[in-house]
């Protein structure tokens, strides 16, 4: 059975730092990753994904994650960070094919001037 | 823009009662899911549905039902609540056809048993 580990529940920084928040996960088959994000009082909502090719995906709001296949990692980082990137983020897998999402616990990144 | 929503965002009710959590999406989408969301849980996977009529557990159903009478809607039914029902729940919609995709959500809604 897949599972995700974020292992950071909660991740400080100052506004312009840059930041990583880690995901790993575990599955004996290809797989797809998928970042969401949550914002206070909202739902989820996607941050980025990779299915297949590039390895490095992007968001429109500058994150980026890299699928690592040998450390079963897609660490999500952004160079720097601003006040209004305050929220939860959720790591998920899939196996390929058509399969359920599992999510990760999340991590709270807390962004402060 | 797909558009994912809930009835209620915040609703009270007592032990023992019978809850009706609606979702509705307007895209058309073939899959609904619900889930709980629990601080430091993540969101854990109660019931899905690919089709009308079409359910499926998830990793925690217990305590729960659901019904999909209709492609848009999608009901989530605790039959006799309890106080460990306490949670935000989310709904969400997807398109994926052959392979797993995006799921798009709804802003929740935040259940309290009393």
């Amino acid at each position: 059975a897949q599972s995700v580990t974020q292992l950071d529940s909660q991740v400080p920084v100052f506004e312009e730092a840059p930041v990583e928040l880690r995901c790993n996960y575990s599955s004996s088959v290809s797989v797809y990753l998928f970042w969401y994000v949550q914002y206070p009082n909202q739902g989820l909502q996607l941050l980025l994904k990779y299915l297949s090719g590039s390895t490095l995906v992007e968001s429109i709001n500058g994150f980026e994650a890299e699928f690592n296949k040998s450390q079963t990692s897609f660490h999500l980082r952004k160079p720097s960070v601003h006040i209004s990137d305050t929220a939860e983020y959720f790591c998920a897998v899939a196996n390929t094919g058509f399969q359920k999402l599992v999510f990760g616990t999340g991590t709270r990144l807390l962004v402060s001037p | 823009d797909v558009k994912v929503t809930q009835s209620s965002r915040y609703l009270v009710k007592r032990t023992g009662e019978k809850v009706f959590l609606e979702c509705v999406q307007d895209m058309d989408h073939e899959n609904m899911f619900w889930y709980r969301q629990d601080p430091g849980l993540g969101l854990r996977l109660i019931y899905f549905s690919y089709d009308v009529k079409m359910k499926e557990k998830g990793d925690i159903p217990e305590g729960y039902s659901v019904s999909r009478e209709k492609k848009e809607r999608f009901s989530l039914i605790l039959e006799s609540a309890s106080t460990n029902q306490t949670s935000m729940y989310l709904c969400a919609s997807d398109l994926s056809q052959g392979h797993t995709d995006t799921q798009y959500f709804g802003p929740g809604t935040r259940l309290t048993v009393l």
